[in-house]
């Protein structure tokens, strides 16, 4: 079975602060992949980035970035410089490449103020 | 470019009153569908997903039910509405294929008075 856990229920901020939303999972697939949805107040979840197992490079997109690591099973978020249009529920998800069910974690609450 | 939508955004309904909701998929073939319910400042908690028309796996038991009757149609119902069943309902579909992430509707917000 698979396991997100994501232990930042809630984590506020001041603009221009970066901040860094962990993600650690478990799974005993070796063929996996990782995901990053936000979800702004309107509701609706967006995706952020999907990352296969066997790729462990560092991705940047703009003020994001994320860190992936097998050897701590972790999946870390990091916004530099954060804004107030950041404010969000972010989650994180894993699913083994052969299925089709993401397991979500519980999501973190980033509230940026100015 | 694959498109979903999920009607309505918001409703209000009694207690004891029935319920449909609605999401359509457009320009993909055989997704795989999924029902989510959210409830305020909680996370996402699956509540039935289909591989294909009338496939159906249910999650959590309650009162809800869900239906599939065209390849990119997937609807989600009640007979009669608890207080318990408002929340933020979530459709999303994804690529038949394995490892792939969700495409998220945006949403219908329930709330049962």
């Amino acid at each position: 079975a698979q396991k997100v856990t994501q232990a930042q229920t809630e984590i506020s901020v001041v603009e221009k602060e970066d901040v860094t939303l962990d993600c650690v999972y478990e799974t005993r697939d070796t063929t996996y992949y990782l995901f990053w949805y936000k979800q702004p107040p309107s509701g609706e979840l967006v995706f952020l980035i999907r990352r296969n197992s066997f790729d462990e490079q560092n991705e940047i997109s703009g003020r994001y970035s994320w860190n992936f690591q097998k050897s701590t099973s972790s999946f870390n978020f990091t916004i530099t410089a954060s804004q107030v249009v950041d404010s969000a529920v972010y989650f994180c998800a894993l699913v083994p490449g052969t299925a089709s069910k993401l397991t979500f974690g519980t999501g973190t609450r980033l509230q940026v103020t100015l | 470019s694959q498109t979903i939508h999920q009607w309505p955004a918001t409703l209000v309904q009694p207690v004891g009153s029935p319920l449909s909701l609605e999401c359509t998929v457009e320009g993909t073939s055989n997704p795989n569908l999924y029902w989510y319910r959210q409830a305020a400042g909680r996370g996402l908690q699956l509540l039935f997903y289909s591989v294909g028309i009338g496939q159906i796996s249910s999650e959590v038991p309650q009162n809800l039910s869900a239906s599939r009757p065209q390849d990119r149609q997937f609807i989600l119902s009640s007979k009669k509405l608890l207080l318990s069943d408002s929340g933020f309902y979530l459709c999303a579909w994804q690529a038949e294929r394995g490892g792939y992430g969700y495409t998220f509707g945006s949403g219908t917000r329930l709330t049962v008075v």
